[in-house]
């Protein structure tokens, strides 16, 4: 069954650097995702991202953030000047244009700020 | 603006016993709302999805979850708790078409042997 997948699993970085988290999404989905998860917290969406542009980004996505779907395959997280407080699990999604369709989720990728 | 509220930050059951998993929300429109569940140092999975068909929906795992719109709720349920089911469960809207999703502050469920 296809999956969404994220790399890296585990990323430790020091606070002032820059971030990319990586995913590729299924292929056939057209909507994507990032939403986090502060330990202990719920998970907080982050941006939303169709045909090439930001369809829709909370508070919390401020210009320290961006996306990018550079080759058609992947669709990247960057954090460029990291934060204690970006500590977190940022998880991919992606869904079909269906209407009923769920959002299916990657495995995360653990950020570790310092 | 959707929202959804886990009435619940931990249940406990025994293995064997029924599981209830409470979760209210709010809705300008007609909501799709959708139980995932987050296993530890894992992914989210879905669990189960309503989208404005039946409102008696069945998922993996032997869960399933009642729509009631006079209730404004949509409980998850399943009868007998396995030992595998100890997890986070998080109840989740979404609005219209592709929008995000609004998730709650999950439920902790233990099972005891």
């Amino acid at each position: 069954e296809p999956e969404v997948t994220q790399t890296p699993s585990h990323q430790v970085t020091q606070m002032g650097q820059e971030v990319i988290l990586r995913c590729v999404p299924i292929s056939n989905h057209l909507y994507f995702y990032w939403y986090r998860q502060i330990l202990g917290q719920k998970v907080e969406f982050l941006v939303s991202f169709y045909n090439n542009e930001i369809s829709e980004k909370s508070e919390i996505f401020d210009d320290q953030f961006s996306v990018e779907r550079p080759d058609g395959s992947n669709f990247t997280l960057k954090i460029r000047s990291t934060k204690l407080e970006d500590s977190a699990m940022y998880f991919c999604a992606s869904t079909t244009p269906d209407r009923e369709s769920e959002q299916y989720f990657g495995p995360g990728t653990r950020l570790t700020v310092t | 603006a959707q929202s959804v509220t886990q009435l619940d930050s931990h249940v406990s059951v025994s293995e064997g016993t029924p599981v209830l998993l409470r979760c209210n929300y709010s809705s300008s429109y007609s909501p799709s709302l959708f139980w995932y569940v987050q296993h530890p140092n894992k992914g989210l999975q879905l669990l189960l999805k309503y989208t404005s068909a039946a409102t008696l929906v069945k998922g993996i795992n032997g869960f399933e979850a009642e729509f009631k719109k006079s209730e404004t709720s949509f409980h998850l349920t399943k009868p007998s708790a396995h030992m595998s089911d100890a997890a986070e469960y998080f109840c989740v809207v979404r609005g219209t078409g592709f929008q995000k999703l609004v998730f709650g502050t999950g439920t902790r469920l233990l099972v005891s042997p």
